[in-house]
């Protein structure tokens, strides 16, 4: 059973498209987020939500919009793609945000995005 | 400005050996530590959380120290095996609501049989 899955794996399209990467967890936690690991293997965090909330928004252009239908799901929509969007992107889950409690992340397999 | 540095980048030591890698931060304020295992193509798996009070955390042959005096902390790899091959990443907590989550760029560590 896969705690945390994403679709697509690999994802390659042209600059100028739109794009979702989609985000499911099956561990009944309450945060999800959604980082981005660049060709240096840097891991930022983009986004947190609790609860369907908004908790985390680190500086990330607003072509990059998350979505929480409900808690068990948080997807990643790109406007207008760019060449410097290529990277990995990664989905994690957690009973309570990572930050402020000892709760364990759990990464999703990531959706490498290839911008050409 | 918050940062996490790791040490060294990179690591080749032999099967069975034993090794040491070394995470400084200039985070504050300071809410947790935590060491990850990403294994190549796959996603980051917890190893390690501590928090200021604890300075020893193990996770069978994974020892983790934490020095909050001198913002040190250190992952012990105990006998090691091929299969511990993989990046290993540091990430402290701050802020006073913990919302920041800063990550070290890791250690590629190889194991060479």
């Amino acid at each position: 059973d896969t705690a945390v899955s994403q679709t697509p794996k690999y994802l390659v399209t042209q600059m100028g498209n739109d794009k979702s990467i989609k985000c499911e967890q099956n561990l009944g936690h309450d945060t999800m987020y959604w980082y981005k690991q660049d060709s240096k293997k840097f891991l930022k965090i983009m986004f947190s939500y609790n609860n369907k909330e908004l908790i985390i928004n680190e500086t990330v252009p607003n072509r990059f919009s998350p979505k929480s239908p409900d808690k068990a799901h948080l997807n990643l929509h790109i406007n207008s793609l760019e060449l410097g969007d290529s990277a990995v992107y990664f989905c994690a889950s957690s009973i309570r945000l990572a930050g402020g409690s000892t709760d364990t992340q759990y990464f999703g397999p990531g959706t490498r995005l290839t911008v050409l | 400005k918050n940062q996490v540095e790791q040490s060294p980048q990179s690591l080749i030591i032999l099967e069975g050996k034993n090794c040491t890698l070394q995470c400084n931060y200039t985070v504050s304020p300071f809410s947790n530590l935590r060491w990850y295992k990403q294994d190549t193509g796959r996603g980051p798996v917890s190893l390690t959380i501590m928090t200021f009070s604890e300075n020893t955390k193990s996770n069978g042959r994974y020892t983790a120290t934490l020095d909050a005096d001198t913002k040190q902390s250190s992952l012990h790899i105990t006998a090691s095996q091929l299969s511990d091959s993989a990046s290993y990443i540091c990430v402290v907590s701050a802020g006073s609501s913990a919302s920041k989550i800063i990550f070290g760029s890791g250690t590629r560590l190889s194991i060479r049989p």
